[in-house]
């Protein structure tokens, strides 16, 4: 029944080895958004894409990138990650438009992302 | 960067207490105020989308309210019951198109 899936659930990484966060979607959103949520902090967008469109957060470090092969996937690549990243990382989806259910937000479980 | 604000921070009730708490936000620019509610574990979920002044909407025993004149929602809940322990997030989405989250209220119920 999960309708956005993330993987890992659980990432365990070393301080500046490369990782990759995937997303996907059966939902057939057009927009998608990566949130980055450290704890007691707000959620905090990184980017979104509406269709291919990629929107980049202008605080957004450049160590963060992002890939939308197409609409059900979207990729959060951490090129070198420091302990400042280790948070949750939440991947949403929504319908942008007008009517019941659009603009709503509908999340995945997220991806917990530990930096040794 | 816009602000949204929750408060408390955090709440320990009794079950079969009733509790509210607020997410306060810019009263300018707005389009629509959302609360999830993101249990330990699981997906942040829709609760409530609210887009006019004055809005109220209930789903069972949980209920909000909207006033976008001075830039506040309540989230009530009555009764509550250990299954309602979850994190509340408020999201305030503007004529910019981009939501901007509160901290969350942490709700635990105590049986």
């Amino acid at each position: 029944d999960a309708m956005v899936i993330q993987n890992p659930r659980y990432q365990v990484t070393q301080f500046g080895k490369p990782v990759t966060l995937s997303c996907s979607q059966t939902l057939n959103h057009n927009v998608m958004y990566w949130y980055q949520q450290k704890s007691s902090q707000a959620p905090k967008l990184l980017f979104h894409y509406y269709d291919k469109d990629f929107n980049n957060e202008a605080d957004t470090p450049d160590n963060f990138q992002s890939r939308r092969p197409n609409t059900s996937f979207c990729f959060l690549d951490i090129r070198s990650p420091g302990l400042g990243d280790a948070a949750m990382y939440l991947c949403a989806t929504s319908r942008e438009g007008r009517g019941t259910g659009a603009n709503v937000l509908t999340f995945g479980a997220g991806s917990r992302l530990t930096v040794l | 960067i816009l602000n949204v604000e929750q408060s408390p921070q955090s709440l320990h009730v009794q079950e079969g207490d009733s509790t509210n708490f607020t997410c306060s936000f810019p009263s300018s620019n707005f389009y629509a105020l959302h609360w999830y509610r993101w249990e330990t574990a699981k997906s942040p979920e829709a609760l409530f989308v609210m887009t006019l002044n004055g809005d109220e909407k209930k789903k069972g025993r949980i209920s909000a309210t909207l006033n976008t004149k001075e830039g506040y929602s309540y989230l009530y809940i009555k009764g509550s019951q250990p299954e309602d322990s979850a994190t509340y997030l408020c999201a305030f989405l503007g004529t910019g198109n981009q939501f901007y989250f509160g901290t969350g209220t942490s709700l635990t119920v105590i049986p």
